[in-house]
C-alpha cells in the first residue's frame, strides 16, 4: 500500500530537548515536504527536499532542520524545541516537485512543547 | 502578501442535500488549484484539481468551478453523505509554473447531519 509514514505520532516534550519526527514513503518519490498547521493559519511548509541530499527552506523554517540522505526518508528535527513549537505536523511526498503531482500526506504528529 | 481564503468556516447541511464550499483567492497568476479533504485525524487527501484554463471540472460527485473574472473558487459535492464531513480546502499554486509550491488556504469545516 501506498503511503507516507511519520512517527511519533503524539509527543509531549519539554522546551530544549532535541527531538526528530520520522517520516518514510514507499513509493519512490522524489520530493518530500513538511509542513505544520495551526488554527487559523492553514498548512504552512516548513522545509522541502528535491530530491536526495537536496533540501531548501520553506515559508517557516526557523527552529527546524532536515537531512536528506536516502531517497525514502526525510526526518524533521528540532534540536531545541520551544512551546511555539507546539503544532500538528504533516509529511508529504509526491512523485516530483512539479503541483500537478498528487501530494500524498502522512497521518500528522502531534506534538506539544511544554 | 496574497493568501487564498475562505468565505465560510463551517457548513452543516443535511444528508442527501448538495453541498457548495468556496474559496476567494486573491492572486491573478495562479493557474492551479486543488480542494482537499482533511478527516478528523487524518492527513489531506487530494480531490480535484483544476488549471486556470478551465472553469469547471467534474469528478464523482465533485465539481470545482473557477471563476477568474471574481477569482473565486468552489466545490460542490452532489447528494452529501456522513462520510463527506470533514475539513475542505484550497491550495493555489501562485507561481504560474508548473515548479511552483502550494500556498493553502484555513478550511471550512463540512458537518453532515444524517
Amino acid at each position: 500500500e501506498a503511503q507516507v509514514t511519520q512517527n511519533p505520532r503524539y509527543l509531549i516534550t519539554v522546551t530544549g530537548k532535541k527531538l526528530t519526527v520520522t517520516c518514510s514513503q514507499n513509493m519512490n518519490h522524489e520530493y518530500m515536504s513538511w509542513y505544520r498547521q495551526d488554527p487559523g493559519l492553514g498548512l504552512r511548509q516548513i522545509y522541502y527536499s528535491m530530491n536526495v541530499e537536496v533540501t531548501d527552506k520553506g515559508d517557516v523554517p526557523e527552529g527546524y532542520k532536515v537531512s536528506r540522505k536516502e531517497k525514502r526518508n526525510f526526518p524533521l528535527i528540532l534540536e531545541s524545541p520551544s512551546p511555539n513549537q507546539t503544532s500538528l505536523y504533516f509529511c508529504a511526498s509526491s512523485l516530483r516537485y512539479k503541483v500537478e503531482n498528487t501530494i500524498y500526506f502522512g497521518e500528522g504528529s502531534w506534538l506539544t512543547v511544554v | 502578501g496574497e493568501s487564498v481564503g475562505l468565505h465560510l468556516p463551517t457548513l452543516s447541511v443535511q444528508e442527501g442535500d448538495n453541498s457548495i464550499i468556496n474559496c476567494a483567492y486573491s492572486n491573478s497568476a495562479s493557474d492551479y488549484f486543488i480542494w482537499y479533504k482533511q478527516e478528523s485525524g487524518k492527513g489531506p487527501q487530494f480531490i480535484i484539481d483544476i488549471r486556470s484554463n478551465m472553469d469547471k471540472r467534474q469528478g464523482q460527485r465533485v465539481t470545482v468551478l473557477l471563476n477568474k473574472t471574481v477569482k473565486h473558487l468552489s466545490l460542490q459535492i452532489a447528494a452529501t453523505q456522513p462520510g463527506d464531513s470533514a475539513v475542505y480546502f484550497c491550495a493555489e499554486n501562485m507561481s504560474g509554473t508548473s515548479y511552483g509550491k502550494l500556498t493553502f488556504g484555513q478550511g471550512t469545516i463540512l458537518t453532515v447531519h444524517p
